[in-house]
């Protein structure tokens, strides 16, 4: 089974701090996601990574950078917190763009709190 | 502009009678449509997807799906609700090829013994 790991399920950080959320995966697989969910609104896509080094830009990527420097890491980085950005952060990986068996895979999520 | 409606915000069923939880999208191409499964506490998880073919699509739990092109809509279904059920669902619609879901706001189940 597909192991898609965030390294803390809750996250309490200060307005101004510098934020890492991290995400790991155990399948080698090409494509990595960062999603913000709040409720009433889904998921909303922030950045996304197709290989090493390489992001794309989602939806909502205002105030918040990626790094990856290793295929299976993926670090969500808030360079200057904002209580705005209070929400849950989930991480997902899929092997390639969309094929017919393709699907992606979640981790449990982060819930970060900004004061 | 894709986009997915999710009407209903909650939903509230008794153990044992039928489920249709309701999903409209937007989409200027051929929809690739998902459902997944919220669970307390966890990442997300695909309960079934339509690509092409056959429109009522089967999943996992026992959930199946049916599209309907001219409703623009793909309303999840399951015949007997059971208390494990109760979760957040989120119905999603994406590209043939491409890099981006988009998300409806999803729908809370809750189960009533």
């Amino acid at each position: 089974d597909v192991k898609v790991t965030q390294s803390s399920r809750y996250l309490v950080k200060r307005t101004g701090e510098k934020v890492f959320l991290e995400c790991v995966q155990d399948m080698d697989h090409e494509n990595m996601f960062w999603y913000r969910q709040d409720p009433g609104l889904g998921l909303r896509l922030i950045y996304f990574s197709y290989d090493v080094k390489m992001k794309e830009k989602g939806d909502i990527p205002e105030g918040y950078s990626v790094s990856r420097e290793k295929k299976e890491r993926f670090s969500l980085i808030l360079e200057s917190a904002s209580t705005n950005q209070t929400s849950m952060y989930l991480c997902a990986t899929r092997t390639e763009t969309f094929a017919t068996n393709e699907k992606l895979f979640f981790g449990s999520g982060t819930q970060l709190s900004v004061l | 502009a894709q986009s997915v409606t999710q009407p209903d915000i909650h939903i509230t069923v008794s153990e044992g009678a039928s489920l249709e939880l309701r999903c409209n999208y937007s989409y200027g191409a051929t929809p690739y449509l998902f459902w997944y499964v919220q669970s307390p506490g966890q990442g997300l998880q695909l309960l079934l997807k339509y690509f092409s073919g056959d429109t009522l699509v089967q999943g996992i739990k026992g959930f199946e799906a049916e599209f309907k092109r001219s409703q623009s809509s793909f309303n999840l279904r399951k015949p007997s609700v059971h208390w494990s059920d109760a979760a957040e669902y989120f119905c999603a619609v994406g590209a043939r090829y491409g890099n981006k879901l988009v998300f409806g706001a999803g729908t809370i189940l809750r189960v009533k013994s």
